[in-house]
């Protein structure tokens, strides 16, 4: 299986600061055939399914505000929220979906400071 | 648009099976080339993929749970099934049901639609 370690663990960011989460996969996640890489992005808040934001690790989904922003081939990728909203605050995760099984990373739980 | 729903007992006896249902709405099941999967979530193992199923029938294991696991499809009632046979305490999880979505290269890149999710306890 391809295991995603994701840091830091939790990370406290003060409304309208940025705050930053990595994502590595223990192998790449990259497709030759068509350059993209298969690495989403996850947001869960407490009582709720995660939410897909990010998939080929910088395409938002539809409805996901400019804010976030994903970034990273290969190996290493980054999730970036620009301007700390009070509604961000919760937990993402990284998955990959390059091979079968699809796996997680642990997560990150992100605070308002 | 489409939702999700899982239903099912939330408790368990030690070596029994689990059984839940994943009741599609809002779109046919059988629409499309997605595939349907179960993860659960546990404070012990996080996120874990589980399985899927297409709606031909044809499904995908985790290995690590391939041999007590069988996902099978419904859909003349637009449903899913998960089916985890001979469950411990390390069972015990939010199980949620997914749609899996292709991009227009015919790769699955996650999981756009989910159901609110079911918590399984397994206890005597």
């Amino acid at each position: 299986d391809i295991v995603m370690t994701q840091s830091p663990d939790s990370l406290g960011v003060s409304l309208g600061e940025r705050a930053t989460i990595n994502c590595k996969s223990s192998q790449t996640v990259l497709y030759d055939s068509n350059s993209k890489s298969y690495l989403a992005w996850y947001q869960q808040k407490p009582g709720q399914p995660p939410k897909l934001l990010i998939y080929w690790a910088s395409t938002r989904e539809s409805g996901v505000p400019d804010r976030f922003s994903g970034s990273g081939s290969g190996t290493d990728f980054t999730l970036t929220i620009s301007s700390l909203q009070a509604e961000d605050a919760a937990v993402y995760f990284c998955q990959q979906y390059f091979d079968l099984p699809p796996t997680f990373g642990g997560g990150t739980k992100v605070e308002i400071k | 648009q489409v939702q999700l729903q899982e239903s099912g007992p939330g408790l368990v006896k030690p070596s029994q099976t689990l059984s839940l249902t994943c009741t599609v709405s809002g779109g046919s099941i059988s629409g499309g080339t997605y595939y349907w999967s179960w993860i659960r979530q546990s404070a012990g193992k996080g996120l874990e993929w589980i399985g899927r199923v297409y709606s031909s029938g044809g499904t995908n294991y985790n290995p690590s749970l391939r041999s007590r696991v069988a996902i099978s499809v419904d859909t003349s009632n637009n449903q899913f099934f998960l089916r985890l046979s001979s469950v411990t305490a390390a069972d015990t999880a939010v199980y949620y049901c997914a749609r899996d979505v292709p991009d227009v290269f015919s790769y699955y890149y996650g999981m756009d639609v989910w159901g609110q999710g079911t918590t399984v306890i397994v206890s005597s």
